[in-house]
């Protein structure tokens, strides 16, 4: 069965750091990209960050990009969020999400349960 | 710029047929398009990839019930017998450079 568990979700001030970790099962995780989604409280889905299968290639959203960094290591078939410099406004559900193949850009077919990010004083 | 655009709300009866809409910005009415299912208080579920050829692929286990189909620019997730289970927020999603997309979601009543 395909799996994928977020942890590492919390309570974290404003300008703090926290580090989020998807571990994944049930499939051949080097094969396939990887991306990070969040969803505000009462808001819409909002992309965050994407890496291709290999780990050589990535990408950000502008809202984050500088403070936070993706990573993987196929080798613990586990995708990570670093996130720094956190805001208010990054307050959210944040999930991992499988891509259908390899490059960064496809459909996501397989979704984590989420882990919950709270910035706040 | 790559901009996906859904209607806030939609509603339909129970047992009946419902059709939402997934607008792509101009010049890219070629997109290949996702939609996911979202129900209250649960993560997102992929339900289908839709291409602009007519070809697409559905997630494990969705019901023959959900299809999709397009026109131009706009792609129809379209959903008959409509179940209680049905009420859900559906977002489109897309992709371009190294970019993903989401439309602001559409939320299905099941009246």
């Amino acid at each position: 069965e395909v799996q994928m568990l977020e942890s590492g979700g919390g309570l974290v001030q404003p300008g703090g750091s926290l580090r989020l970790s998807c571990a994944a099962s049930g499939f051949t995780f080097s094969s396939y990209a990887m991306s990070w989604v969040r969803q505000a409280p009462g808001r819409g889905l909002e992309w965050v960050s994407a890496i291709s299968g290999s780990g050589g290639s990535t990408y950000y959203a502008d809202s984050v990009k500088g403070r936070f960094t993706i990573s993987r290591d196929n080798s613990k078939n586990t995708l990570y969020l670093q996130m720094n410099s956190l805001r208010a406004e990054d307050t959210a559900v944040y999930y991992c999400a499988k891509t259908g193949r390899a490059h960064a850009l496809d459909a996501f077919d397989i979704w984590g349960q989420g882990t919950m990010v709270t910035v706040s004083s | 710029q790559l901009v996906v655009t859904q209607s806030p709300s939609a509603s339909a009866s129970l047992g009946a047929s419902v059709k939402l809409t997934c607008t792509l910005s101009s010049g890219h009415s070629t997109y290949a398009i996702a939609w996911h299912q979202q129900q209250p208080e649960k993560g997102p579920r992929y339900l289908m990839k839709f291409n602009s050829d007519g070809s697409h692929s559905k997630g494990d286990g969705i019901p023959d019930r959900f299809s999709g189909s397009s026109s131009g620019a706009e792609r129809y997730l379209t959903i008959s017998s409509l179940q209680s289970e049905d009420e859900a927020d559906y977002y489109c999603q897309t992709w371009v450079s190294g970019i993903q997309v989401f439309g602001g979601g559409t939320k299905l009543t099941v009246l």
